[in-house]
């Protein structure tokens, strides 16, 4: 079964201090893996979205790496501001990529304390 | 930038009526979606459409049913509301691209009573 599993479920940091959050995938075929940013109220944004042949992107202050062997994501925040509070959720696409076909996490749940 | 625009922030509705979401992009996308997000689940597809006049059923559809007459609208439809189709809506679109990022619109929160 297609799945996507995200870890933690929900994360407390220091503003300033680093995270990293992570995302685990059971998609076969696997076309690309997106991160999107939501912020509460708000519709999720796109920070990144790599390919089979792509291991790390950064988007700013967001780097997500993609180990395809291993089926394994992860976002890391670096220098946190209050503003990333959010929830972030990792998507995986198959199946020929099609746009319909997206396999959603549940995401991860960041709150930036000062 | 590309915008996605749904009618109406929050709803209320009674069990049985008809309800309309509607989601207008500005940016001639080819692609549009119906999602609903709930608490411990994540986002669940119901419906998208590929162009005009067409739609494709997602992971759950029943319930629901859709419209796509012009290229910038898609709406849902509710034809009996039901207390279990209380939740948050997200309208998405996106070009025809296969890794091309998804645009959400800011939801709809819909409480059926």
């Amino acid at each position: 079964k297609n799945q996507v599993e995200q870890s933690p479920q929900s994360l407390i940091i220091l503003e300033g201090k680093n995270c990293t959050l992570q995302c685990n995938y059971t998609v076969s075929p696997f076309s690309n893996l997106r991160w999107y940013k939501q912020d509460t109220g708000r519709g999720p944004v796109s920070l990144t979205i790599m390919t089979f042949s792509e291991n790390t992107k950064s988007n700013g202050r967001y780097t997500a790496t993609l180990d395809a062997d291993t089926k394994q994501s992860s976002l890391h925040i670096t220098a946190s501001q209050l503003s990333d509070s959010a929830s972030y959720i990792c998507v995986v696409s198959g199946d020929g990529g099609s746009q319909g076909n997206l396999i959603f996490g549940k995401g991860t749940k960041l709150s930036v304390k000062p | 930038d590309v915008k996605v625009t749904q009618s109406s922030r929050y709803l209320v509705k009674r069990t049985g009526e008809k309800v309309f979401l509607e989601c207008v992009q500005d940016m001639d996308h080819e692609n549009m979606f119906w999602y609903r997000q709930d608490p411990g689940l994540g986002l669940r597809l119901i419906y998208f459409s590929y162009d005009v006049k067409m739609k494709e059923k997602g992971d759950i559809p029943e319930g629901y049913s859709v419209s796509r007459e012009k290229k910038e609208r898609f709406s849902l439809i509710l034809e009996s509301a039901s207390t279990n189709q209380t939740s948050m809506y997200l309208c998405a679109s996106t070009t025809d691209t296969y890794n091309s990022p998804l645009h959400f619109g800011n939801g709809t929160r819909l409480t059926v009573t």
